[in-house]
């Protein structure tokens, strides 16, 4: 499978915490962003998205966060379990006309029984 | 609804040679976009295509290139390969609305080793 980044940045959380993923995005022009999932020999999986226009979306278990003002997004997962262990991306649009994605360099999530 | 597929899953071939990478996007979308994937520099947009037409492209050089068909499959193609080409590359489609954000799904990748 892929290893996408061997050095990427942890979090260990214990089964049935909370997690919340963090992603610094660099274009405050950007207006569109989305949450993606990463399994070993996967592509990325579509988690949930946001428009710039909202602070707060909510999912099944999943919240995004978006902070205009720092250019900071979050994703909060509730309840981990242990499918949940992934890489986790958010991508930020770039491009006013078309699909042109910027992606962070990723998180790796590990879920501890 | 079928996902995206990509095809071959795994490529290998030699520095110098050329390689085309295919991707069928979900039915009824009608944007594609081209990612590589490695460790060192994570996800990397290459180019999209929206209605046979490059609409987005990214900061990659000449030898990558692609296509659209009609029917909205495409094409990435790499000349001239590099050690450095070795990655996995993701396709992603969407519905593509003119300037709209769109929702974007990705296929499995190719994984292309250049030995």
């Amino acid at each position: 499978g892929e290893s996408v980044g061997l050095h990427l940045p942890t979090l260990s959380v214990q089964e049935g915490d909370n997690s919340i993923i963090n992603c610094a995005y660099s274009n405050s022009a950007s207006d569109y962003f989305i949450w993606y999932k990463q399994e070993s020999g996967k592509g990325p999986q579509f988690i949930i998205d946001i428009r710039s226009n909202m602070d707060k979306r909510q999912g099944q278990r999943v919240t995004v966060l978006l902070n205009k003002t720092v250019k900071h997004l979050s994703l909060q997962i509730a309840a981990t379990q242990p499918g949940d262990s992934a890489v986790y991306f958010c991508a930020e649009k770039r491009s006013n006309y078309g699909q042109n994605f910027v992606f962070g360099p990723g998180t790796r999530l590990s879920v501890l029984p | 609804k079928a996902g995206v597929t990509q095809t071959p899953r795994y490529l290998i071939k030699t520095r110098g040679q050329q390689v085309t990478l295919s991707c069928s996007p979900i039915s009824g979308h009608r944007s594609v976009s081209w990612y590589q994937q490695t460790p060192g520099q994570g996800l990397q947009f290459l180019f999209e295509y929206f209605s046979e037409t490059q609409r987005n492209k990214g900061n990659f050089p000449g030898r990558f290139s692609g296509r659209q068909f009609s029917n909205s499959r495409s094409e990435m193609n790499v000349s001239t390969l590099e050690l450095g080409d070795s990655a996995l590359y993701l396709c992603a489609s969407s519905s593509g609305t003119s300037g709209g954000a769109n929702e974007q799904f990705f296929g499995p990748g190719t994984r292309l080793t250049v030995l």
